[in-house]
Formats: C-alpha cells, structure tokens, sequence
C-alpha cells in the first residue's frame, strides 16, 4: 500500500501546549502536504513543503520533511481549542493524486 | 475565498439505485477531483479529471462509477447501481495547476451518501 501512517493516532493536550504529529510515507515525493478536517466538514489545506525544502512556517505551523527516512512532522504551537480537528499528510509523487495518511485526531481542551 | 461547493450534503438512497453527485470546483481551475472517506477510515482517491477526459482513476473507480463535466461549472460523480459497501463521504476537489504534490486541491465539504 502506498498510505501513509500517521502517529499518534489520537492526542490529547491542553489550551496552550504545542502538538506534534508524524507523518511517514513509502515512496518517493515531489512534495509534502498537511490537511485539517472539522468534524463533518472537508478537507483544508494548511501548508506543503517541497522535497528540497526541510522546514516551513505558516504562522503557528511548522513542518519538517525528511526524505532520506520518509517522515515529516506537524508542529502546531500555542494550541487553541479551536485547533481541535483531524489532520492528515497528503503527498503526490508523479500524478496528480494525493495519498493521504491515516489521520491524527487532535483535542485540545480549554 | 472561493469555494468548491457539494451538492446535496447528503443522500439516501436504496441499494441498486442510481446517484449522481453534483460539485461546483473553484471557477478558475481546471483539475477535478472525487475522493471518498468511508466512516472512521482514511481519504481515499477516486478519480481525477482535466480537459473532459479521466486523467487518472483508482482500482475503486470500476464500471459502475463515472464522471462528467456536463458545463462549464459543474462536475459530476455518478455511481449507476449503487451498493452497500458505497456508503462513504465523497468529497470534490479542484486545483489551478497539474501536479496534486505541486498545488494544493480545495475540497467541498462532501456528501454523506447512504446507502440502504
């Protein structure tokens, strides 16, 4: 399969805190993709990093992206209960499909 | 911000039956995309879609699925006898350029399809 997995599954943090997630992927990329999910809601775009870039910024979002171990991290700092969603890594490799991950679902309590 | 919209946010539908699924992409791009997300479980691509013809389609996309682009704003998923196991949130996305791991897609906030 070509999914990636995301850990963890499920976490749990307070208002304030910062959460990290991971992203790992199996094959090669052109470039790297984080998506939020509001329950019942779609999909919204929050940041892509290329295969030649290692880090970005986007406001309270960091991601890495390690290609030598098919990894990248979702860094959201300063936590807000409205942070409280899904979120995936989503990449594309040659086509214009996106293989998303398995999802890491985000609760941030007030 | 322009949006992709869905249309109808949800539909039940007996088994054996046709739909049709109805999606306004973002007025000026010109991919397409259908995915589907069965409940609990990952995001899961469908179909892609530019110039009016299937550019890309998963092992899901068989027979019983098809898309159009009927004008030049909507874009249609039809599944022609629909099955239990079809029951899942399907979602349209649209992006400006080629390339899904070059531009990022937009997506609708879906349809609940059930199935009974």
């Amino acid at each position: 399969s070509q999914q990636g997995e995301e850990d963890p599954q499920a976490l749990s943090i307070q208002e304030g805190e910062n959460a990290t997630m991971n992203c790992s992927y199996k094959t090669s990329i052109n470039n790297l993709q984080w998506y939020r999910q509001n329950s019942g809601r779609g999909l919204v775009h929050l940041i892509l990093i290329r295969s030649n870039e290692r880090e970005k910024h986007s406001g309270r979002l960091r991601v890495t992206l390690d290609t030598s171990k098919k990894s990248s991290s979702l860094l959201i700092t300063a936590s807000r209960a409205a942070d409280t969603a899904s979120y995936f890594c989503a990449y594309g490799g040659a086509t214009n499909k996106l293989i998303f991950g398995t999802g890491t679902l985000l609760a941030v309590q007030p | 911000e322009p949006e992709v919209t869905q249309t109808p946010s949800h539909q039940v539908t007996q088994m054996g039956q046709e739909v049709i699924l109805r999606c306004v992409p973002i007025s000026n791009h010109l991919y397409f995309y259908w995915y589907r997300q069965i409940l609990g479980q990952k995001v899961e691509f469908l179909v892609s879609f530019y110039n009016n013809e299937i550019s890309e389609k998963s092992e899901i996309f068989d027979d019983q699925f098809s898309v159009e682009r009927p004008d030049g704003s909507n874009f249609t998923l039809k599944i022609r006898s629909t099955k239990l196991e079809d029951s899942a949130m399907y979602f349209c996305a649209s992006s400006e350029f080629w390339g899904a791991g070059a531009q990022p897609q937009h997506f609708g906030d879906g349809t609940r399809l059930s199935i009974l």
